[in-house]
Parts: structure tokens; sequence; C-alpha cells
């Protein structure tokens, strides 16, 4: 059975610190692995990972994949209370273009 | 360009009656996807059509039926609602050999 399992579920960091949110996987026939940002309404894409090893930045967000070990990372940088936000990471399979979704990490910034 | 749009926002049914979640999108993309969205549960993907003419069922389907009237635009049908489908619904598309999804802002379902 394909699952994608984000850990840890919430987070709770003062405005600054850094986190590193974390994304493991098991699926067939593996794709891309995609992390978006959800405020309370739909979600936005921040990145997408088809490479092992190749780091994507955005300003003080980066994330990296590790196709060997099934997982990805998304760090987050000098955190502001505007990162507060459920972060979920999908996998997207060859098989009719199907996107499997994670439970999201909720990562409150607090001032 | 609206992107994904979806209707209604907010819908509040009692057991057993039947509704239609629409959805549609001004981007020309092949595949389309409905998705609920629980508590602590993530996404869970209902159904998708990865191409005009094509639906498939994903993780959650039953109790939902889709149709995908057109390239445009792509239906969620619950024919009999129970509590159990009070959810937030989301659809959201893909270019073609795209992976990067677009969503609509969603639907706020209750059910009674």
């Amino acid at each position: 059975e394909d699952k994608v399992v984000q850990s840890p579920l919430s987070l709770v960091v003062h405005e600054g610190d850094t986190v590193t949110l974390n994304c493991s996987y098991e699926v067939t026939n593996f794709r891309s692995l995609l992390w978006y940002k959800q405020e309370k309404k739909a979600p936005t894409f921040l990145f997408m990972l088809t490479s092992s090893g190749i780091e994507k930045k955005s300003g003080r967000l980066s994330s990296i994949l590790d196709k060997k070990e099934l997982f990805s990372i998304l760090n987050i940088t000098a955190t502001q209370t505007g990162d507060s936000a459920v972060y979920l990471c999908a996998v997207g399979l060859n098989t009719g273009n199907q996107f499997y979704f994670g439970t999201g990490t909720s990562l409150t910034v607090i001032p | 360009n609206a992107g994904v749009t979806q209707t209604p926002k907010f819908q509040v049914l009692k057991t057993g009656q039947s509704m239609t979640l629409q959805c549609a999108q001004d981007m020309n993309h092949n595949s389309m996807y409905w998705y609920r969205q629980d508590p602590g549960m993530g996404l869970r993907l209902i159904y998708y059509s990865a191409s005009e003419g094509t639906t498939d069922k994903g993780e959650v389907p039953n109790g939902y039926n889709v149709s995908r009237l057109n390239k445009r635009e792509f239906s969620l049908r619950l024919e009999s609602a129970a509590p159990s489908q009070t959810s937030v619904y989301f659809c959201a598309s893909t270019r073609p050999l795209g992976d990067t999804q677009y969503f609509g802002p969603g639907t706020r379902l209750t059910v009674l």
C-alpha cells in the first residue's frame, strides 16, 4: 500500500528558530515529491523534487530529496510568524498521474 | 485567468440528500482531481481524471461519483449524503506531464 508519512505532526517554535520538517514515503512508481503550504485555505505550491541530492531553495525555505532512503526534508531558517501554516508533502506517481499526500505538519511560529 | 474555481463555497445537507460539487479550470490542464480534507488526515484522493474522457477511483471513492464533462469541468456528486462525508472538498488540476497541482478554494460541506 502506498503511503506518505510526515513528522512531526505539529511544531511550535519562536521567531528566528530554524525548523526541519520530514517526509518519508513508500510508493510504487515514484515520479516526484512536492511540498505545499496551507494557511486555512487551499494549498499553495512550494517545491517539486525529482532528483536525489539536489537542493531546491526559495528564500529562507529549502528542500532536498533522498531517493535511496525514500525521504525528503523541508528546512525553514529564521522563521517568521507568517510561516505558521500546515506543510503538506505529496508524492506523484507515474501511474495515472496520481498523488498521495501526507497528513501534514502544523507549524506555529510565536513572536 | 480565474485558475481553478469551485462552487458552492459552503453547503449544509441533511442525511440522505444529494448534491453536486462543481469544479472548473481555465488553464487547459489535462488532469483534474477531487480530494477531501479532514482534521489530522491530510488530503485524500477521492477520484481523478487523468485526461478528458477518463475517470478513476482514488483512495476513498465510496459514496461519490464523478463526471468529467469536458476538458474544463470535473464534478463530484454525493447521491445520498452521510455525516461521514462532512469535510472540506478541494478540486485540483495539473498540466500535461506536469506535477504542480493548482487547487480551488475548497467547499466546506456539513452533513447533519
